[in-house]
């Protein structure tokens, strides 16, 4: 199993400004996943960060809006920039088990005011 | 777009089973079933997957039909913790690689357990 703690766990902002929301493993994973979830809504992966590459982005995702970063092999961040209410939601870290399936951090709950 | 079929809400009286239904009739030879579930306010939950035969957890019971073009969920003995909101998604195995590891999320089954 993995242990996934994300920081924070909610924050309320101010429109136009960025959050940096980070992810950190307490064991090292290839892959790290980042997931969006509106609000009533299911999970949308926003994009799959790989340590030592750039990280790819789905449909609809852009990497201006959503930079992201992937020092190592434990740690990932995921920034939401220039931020407007409609990227109020829950933002969710995830990794891959080896058997198993995924493991999934708590989340943060973002409100943009 | 999810793979995956499931009925919207479900609800179970506290102490049944549940039996939770998931239609995935274009599923690949080398997909996975996998069941998640999510707690109000939480992240996702790994429940448990299986590729053709059945499987069985502390948590729960996964039945693959002969053909894999359906599967079902049992949770034996419904508490009012169970009350979430389960996935069923197919994919590759962890590990696997190529662009068939990513996780497609529908919108699942809401099951109620009720007292």
């Amino acid at each position: 199993s993995a242990v996934i703690s994300q920081k924070p766990s909610r924050d309320i902002c101010q429109r136009g400004t960025s959050l940096t929301i980070q992810c950190q493993v307490d064991s090292q994973v290839t892959m790290m996943f980042w997931y969006r979830q509106q609000p009533g809504q299911s999970l949308t992966l926003i994009a799959t960060a790989n340590q030592g590459s750039e990280a790819t982005y789905e449909s609809g995702f852009v990497i201006d809006k959503f930079p992201i970063s992937r020092p190592n092999l434990t740690f990932s961040t995921l920034t939401v920039s220039n931020m407007s209410p409609e990227d109020s939601s829950i933002y969710l870290c995830s990794v891959d088990g080896t058997v198993s399936g995924a493991f999934f951090g708590q989340g943060t709950r973002l409100t943009v005011v | 777009d999810a793979k995956t079929t499931q009925p919207t809400s479900m609800d179970c009286a506290e102490g049944r089973a549940a039996n939770l239904p998931c239609n995935h009739s274009t599923i690949s030879g080398n997909e996975y079933v996998y069941w998640y579930r999510q707690i109000h306010s939480q992240g996702p939950q790994y429940i448990i997957h299986g590729l053709k035969n059945n499987e069985t957890n502390e948590m729960a019971s996964l039945i693959i039909t002969e053909d894999r073009k359906s599967s079902t969920l049992i949770l034996p003995h419904a508490t009012l913790r169970d009350t979430a909101v389960y996935y069923c998604i197919v994919r590759a195995q962890a590990g696997s690689g190529g662009s068939n590891y990513k996780l497609t999320f529908g919108k699942g089954t809401l099951l109620t357990v009720n007292p």
